[in-house]
């Protein structure tokens, strides 16, 4: 199965709380998750990713929580920004083959 | 991260006509780029994986005489939508791999808007 799942479709968040955004796969062979945040208008940049040899992985205010066990990863935006609010995609592959992306999540943190 | 532009950043045509929109790698050689497809509120559709000096391999259902992808050197890609029509209209955005990083990663260009009259 190459679909990758995430949820929500879209989230409202106040300035200041935790944004959490959930991603799970069902190919296992999968072996590198990368996160893109993408503004209106404008093309996905990366974000922060991670490879299944690790369960959780932060960049200043983002994390990336992965359970291999579960086939699950979720990403973490703590003290949530204005300017945080964009469409996230999760996206999963392994080396040489194409991304699978997740549908993304629609963030609007609330001033 | 690398940088990939892509050009122009919007355009307009009208039906029938053909449009070119360049994807470039500033830092490094891409020997893979890849073309997607973006629709309001959805997520990124592969439309092809172009490979330099080789032809590009489409994804099912991606009409290849109509999107005709050209990745003629390592820092170039080119994607031609021929004979435009209305439903063509949307967001095309290029990524590049950078063949240099142990990780399979993708560095995606600015987007294109089309718009077909």
């Amino acid at each position: 199965q190459q679909q990758v799942k995430q949820s929500p479709q879209s989230l409202i968040v106040q300035k200041g709380g935790i944004s959490i955004i959930n991603c799970a796969y069902e190919n296992t062979a999968f072996d590198y998750f990368p996160w893109y945040q993408q503004f209106p208008g404008k093309g996905p940049a990366l974000l922060i990713a991670i490879r299944p040899d690790v369960s959780e992985k932060k960049e200043g205010r983002f994390t990336i929580s992965f359970n291999k066990s579960a086939k699950q990863f979720s990403l973490h935006i703590m003290d949530s920004q204005p300017g945080d609010s964009a469409t996230y995609f999760c996206a999963a592959t392994n080396y040489g083959q194409n991304f699978v992306f997740g549908p993304g999540t629609r963030l609007s943190v609330l001033p | 991260g690398a940088v990939v532009s892509q050009h122009p950043s919007w355009v307009i045509c009208k039906s029938g006509t053909s449009v070119k929109i360049e994807c470039r790698s500033l830092d490094f050689q891409a020997t893979t780029m890849f073309w997607y497809r973006q629709f309001p509120k959805q997520s990124l559709m592969l439309m092809a994986t172009s490979n330099e000096g080789s032809k590009a391999t489409y994804e099912q259902g991606v009409e290849k005489d109509k999107f005709l992808i050209n990745h003629a050197s390592l820092t170039l890609s080119t994607l031609t939508v021929t004979s435009a029509h209305p439903e063509d209209s949307s967001f095309y955005i290029c990524s590049a791999r950078d063949p240099g990083l142990a990780w399979n990663e993708q560095f995606f260009g600015p987007g294109t808007r089309l718009t077909v009259l």
